[in-house]
């Protein structure tokens, strides 16, 4: 079982439709959790950033951590053709190794107009 | 905040030929990082720097790989003895410190191997 699961997608809705996007994980000692944005042939962009459990929300962005379930979700809210890209979730244990990220898949998102 | 720099965005290299990728970090961030993207993968992590200090080289770095960071502010990656699956993105991130920040990644350099 890898450490961090992302359904590879890919994922397509309409133009306004609710995006949920989600990752597990198995180790218990991450403690910081990332969204990053991938477009084709360009590095990742961070969307969201929180640390430990709860919710961060950002525009019409959303993000939510179950540590207890170890479960995390991205919501994007009114999704335009210009979120079309590759989202990856990353995340990394506190403490002097913080900036190990490990990543999930990335899960491929098509928003139609 | 010019963002993370990375030179060249794109480089094919036959087998066996050595390459080297440099990577400029935004500005004042004293922390660097190295991971590779393969297709269809999140990127993993390759190695970090701490101002000129390489703090930490994961096992997927191999004795091909070896990383600088000679004067605290670019780096750059060199492969020697290239080989087929050396072929990805290489990515560079810097971050302003450690617990602070989470990583801001370059656009990459994108290694072909034929």
């Amino acid at each position: 079982q890898k450490e961090v699961e992302q359904d590879p997608g890919p994922l397509s809705v309409p133009e306004g439709a609710i995006v949920s996007l989600n990752c597990t994980y198995s180790n218990s000692a991450f403690q910081y959790f990332m969204w990053y944005r991938q477009y084709s042939r360009k590095g990742p962009e961070l969307l969201m950033y929180t640390y430990s459990s709860g919710n961060k929300e950002d525009g019409r962005f959303t993000a939510q951590v179950d540590k207890s379930s170890k479960y995390i979700s991205l919501f994007i809210r009114d999704s335009q053709p210009s979120d079309s890209a590759t989202y990856l979730c990353a995340m990394s244990a506190s403490g002097g190794s913080n900036y190990k990220l490990t990543f999930g898949k990335g899960t491929l998102l098509t928003v139609n107009p | 905040d010019t963002g993370v720099s990375q030179n060249p965005r794109h480089k094919i290299t036959k087998r066996g030929q050595n390459v080297t990728f440099r990577c400029d970090p935004i500005s004042e961030h004293n922390r660097l990082y190295w991971y590779r993207q393969t297709l269809g993968q999140g990127p993993e992590f390759l190695t970090y720097f701490q101002n000129e200090a390489q703090l930490e080289k994961s096992r997927l770095l191999s004795d091909r790989f070896s990383a600088e960071r000679p004067k605290g502010s670019f780096s750059t990656l060199e492969i020697q003895r290239t080989e087929q699956g050396d072929s990805a993105m290489y990515l560079c991130a810097s971050s302003p410190r450690q617990g602070e920040a989470p990583l801001h990644f370059g656009n990459g350099t994108r290694l072909t191997v034929t």
